[in-house]
């Protein structure tokens, strides 16, 4: 079975500070991607990753950044944390680039900021 | 522009009343339709992958179909566990491996 962890399931953070989302998939997955989830909007694309040390901005990157140094672990980035970004945060990964290959889900963090 | 709708948004089910929810698509091309479950507070759960018109998938009591403009998700003979928000979402062929998701139908199987 695919497994996708996020280091965090509630996170509380205050206006300006940094945050660090991380994400680990255990199945030698290429591609790994992170979503926002928010009532009404649905689901929506950050960034996501086709490969180690490479990253695509999603629809929605302003003021996001991600980092990926290893295959397995791809990291969201708040550089300087607002409201408006509390939201759910969900990580995906899936096999390969290229054609439609399922995208498997980690269990999503809940991130509040004050 | 892709687009997905999901309709309804909301469905509410007597425990073994079958019912049907939609996924309308609008995309430069289809490579893939996918359908998800998601629970409350959770993250969305794999359920199905249909590629080519006329393609059906079952499990259990869901069967996911597919046309050229729609897919369905069947719930046969519901029970109380099948309550859930159901997710389509789809790959266009000019999308690389990005999902574009529909809104979601909330379904809720009273007993």
């Amino acid at each position: 079975d695919v497994k996708v962890t996020q280091s965090s399931r509630y996170l509380v953070k205050r206006t300006g500070e940094k945050v660090f989302l991380e994400c680990v998939q255990d199945m030698d997955h290429e591609n790994m991607f992170w979503y926002r989830q928010d009532p009404g909007l649905g689901l929506r694309l950050i960034y996501f990753s086709y490969d180690v040390k490479m990253k695509e901005k999603g629809d929605i990157p302003e003021g996001y950044s991600v980092s990926r140094e290893k295959k397995e672990r791809f990291s969201l980035i708040l550089e300087s944390a607002s409201t408006n970004q509390t939201s759910m945060y969900l990580c995906a990964s899936s096999f390969r680039r290229g054609g439609a290959e399922t995208q498997y889900f980690g269990p999503g963090t809940r991130l509040l900021v004050l | 522009e892709d687009q997905v709708t999901q309709s309804p948004e909301a469905l509410r089910l007597q425990e073994g009343e079958s019912s049907s929810l939609n996924c309308s698509y609008t995309v430069s091309g289809l490579r893939g339709l996918f359908w998800y479950r998601q629970d409350p507070g959770k993250g969305p759960e794999f359920l199905f992958t249909l590629y080519s018109a006329g393609e059906e998938k079952e499990k259990e009591r869901l069967k996911a179909t597919l046309t050229k403009k729609e897919s369905f998700l069947h719930i046969t003979a519901p029970k109380p566990e099948d309550s859930a928000t159901y997710l389509c979402a789809v790959v266009p062929k000019a999308a690389g491996n990005k999902l574009t998701f529909g809104g979601g139908t909330r379904v809720l199987v009273k007993p």
